[in-house]
């Protein structure tokens, strides 16, 4: 089963910067056998005791990315497929952007696999 | 864009049904067919249950289904078992090419 791990969090400053990333390992989507060229990425966030909320998606091939309106200016998402990788670069950091960060693989429209989660703390 | 709406909170009793309500717009639920509900258990992370509306991934019990009518998505849980005690959260597809959450919803059995 498809193995997502993400790395980078941790605690910042307001207004600093932080960058997440997530490496796929045994990536194969088993309702459509899709890889991870062929998968959408997403980033999905849950701050502490609170529900989710989507933050961004990017498409296979990099070439169409999205964003919750949040963090339009302040994150941008990538990946290299090379590397089985997404990332998240985190900017201008507000406090109210701390939370349990999600990496999740799937369909333009849906999570199939999550991994365990980043916690990002924003805090002076 | 506000969160779909969903419950609280819904109880029920080993063996019984549940249904959980997800209330969006015309711009996201009833706009698409592509509503997913997420199981997540205290400390875990989320694990899909439903897509597409009404669709299982392979593994996920048939107890599990979904359906929408108009504007609203249900999930329902039969044959409620003691595992099913988590939180559940629907999503949507919107016309903004995003994702919306419902606030989620906490069952107890």
């Amino acid at each position: 089963e498809v193995q997502l791990v993400e790395s980078g969090g941790g605690l910042v400053q307001p207004g600093g910067s932080l960058r997440l990333s997530c490496v796929a390992s045994r990536f194969t989507i088993s309702r459509s056998k899709a890889t991870f060229n062929d998968a959408w990425m997403n980033w999905v966030r849950q701050a502490p005791g609170k529900g989710l909320e989507w933050v961004a998606n990017i498409k296979g091939d990099g070439s169409e990315k999205n964003y919750v309106d949040s963090v339009k200016g302040r994150f941008t998402i990538s990946r290299d497929n090379a590397k089985n990788s997404v990332y998240l670069q985190m900017n201008s950091l507000r406090a109210d952007d701390t939370a349990l960060y999600y990496c999740v693989s799937g369909y333009y429209d849906t999570g199939d696999y999550w991994g365990q989660g980043m916690l990002v703390t924003v805090s002076s | 864009q506000s969160a779909l709406t969903q419950p609280a909170s819904v109880s029920g009793s080993p063996g019984q049904s549940i249904a959980i309500s997800c209330t969006g717009t015309s711009s996201d639920v009833g706009g698409y067919n592509l509503v997913s509900w997420y199981q997540q258990h205290p400390g875990k992370a989320p694990k899909l249950m439903i897509y597409g509306v009404n669709n299982r991934p392979s593994g996920v019990s048939d107890r599990f289904s979904g359906s929408k009518s108009g504007s609203t998505a249900s999930l329902t849980i039969s044959g409620l078992q003691a595992d099913d005690e988590a939180d559940y959260y629907c999503s949507s597809y919107t016309s903004s090419s995003t994702w919306l959450f419902g606030g989620g919803t906490k069952v107890t059995v």
